[in-house]
């Protein structure tokens, strides 16, 4: 299966913005969703995981979700900050013991 | 605090062979499956091999699979990457990242730990 991501997404400070991970196939809550956050030349790191845990740390403007319906998950990142500007990976794991990235969301923060 | 070291990238010639080391500290290695996770220049990020926190069960990519090889050492806490046949979109910066809970028997589901990754270019 693949997860597909907006190429890009930019909003203002303060503003909100989600974040869409959709799946290509096999529904979406079949396996839990995780979502990193890699800042230019560095690692990533997890913000989201398990469709909707935030890791200590993590402030609760970062919230993670999945959609049945439209088999997606998001991140919604609120009362954003400049610090917030990065990509952004959705990640899931597959029944064949693999496990897939989507392609990236690179946000914006004008 | 965790740490997770890469080493031994370098620029090796299509069809070469480079052997990569994620050297850890700060936690007990022995108790948590494995990960490497690689990064082409300007793209995406992608999963390249697992290994068992006893390292008795290994999974790898399509991409890799029978070119790569996965190993530890848990005397050494130290993980390694041996890449063979290297083609040029193996050219990537490769991240060692650990399990979040220990003793997973099929691995874990979520990267917990990245190492600052090495680069590894394939060029003649």
């Amino acid at each position: 299966f693949m997860l597909t991501q907006p190429h890009s997404v930019s909003e203002s400070p303060g503003k909100t913005v989600t974040i869409s991970c959709s799946r290509s196939s096999g529904p979406i809550d079949s396996y839990y969703v995780h979502w990193y956050r890699q800042r230019p030349g560095s690692s990533p790191t997890i913000v989201i995981y398990e469709d909707n845990q935030r890791p200590s740390g993590v402030p609760d403007r970062i919230s993670g979700s999945i959609d049945k319906s439209s088999n997606s998950a998001s991140l919604t990142i609120s009362r954003l900050k400049t610090e917030d500007e990065a990509d952004y990976y959705c990640q899931s794991r597959d029944a064949t013991n693999s496990w897939v990235f989507g392609g990236g969301t690179k946000l914006t923060v004008l | 605090q965790v740490q997770l070291v890469e080493s031994g990238g370098g620029v090796v010639q299509p069809g070469g062979s480079l052997r990569l080391s994620c050297t850890t500290s700060d936690f007990i290695f022995s108790n948590y499956g494995m990960h490497w996770v690689r990064q082409a220049p300007g793209k995406g990020l992608e999963w390249v091999a697992f290994i068992r926190f006893d390292g008795r069960l290994k999974y790898y990519s399509d991409s890799v699979k029978g070119r790569f090889t996965i190993s530890r050492d848990n005397s050494r806490d130290t993980m390694y990457l041996e890449m063979s046949r290297l083609r040029t979109d193996d050219s990537s910066v490769y991240f060692c990242a650990k399990d979040p809970n220990p003793h997973a028997a099929q691995g874990d589901n979520w990267f917990a730990s990245w190492g600052q990754g090495t680069l590894v270019s394939v060029s003649s």
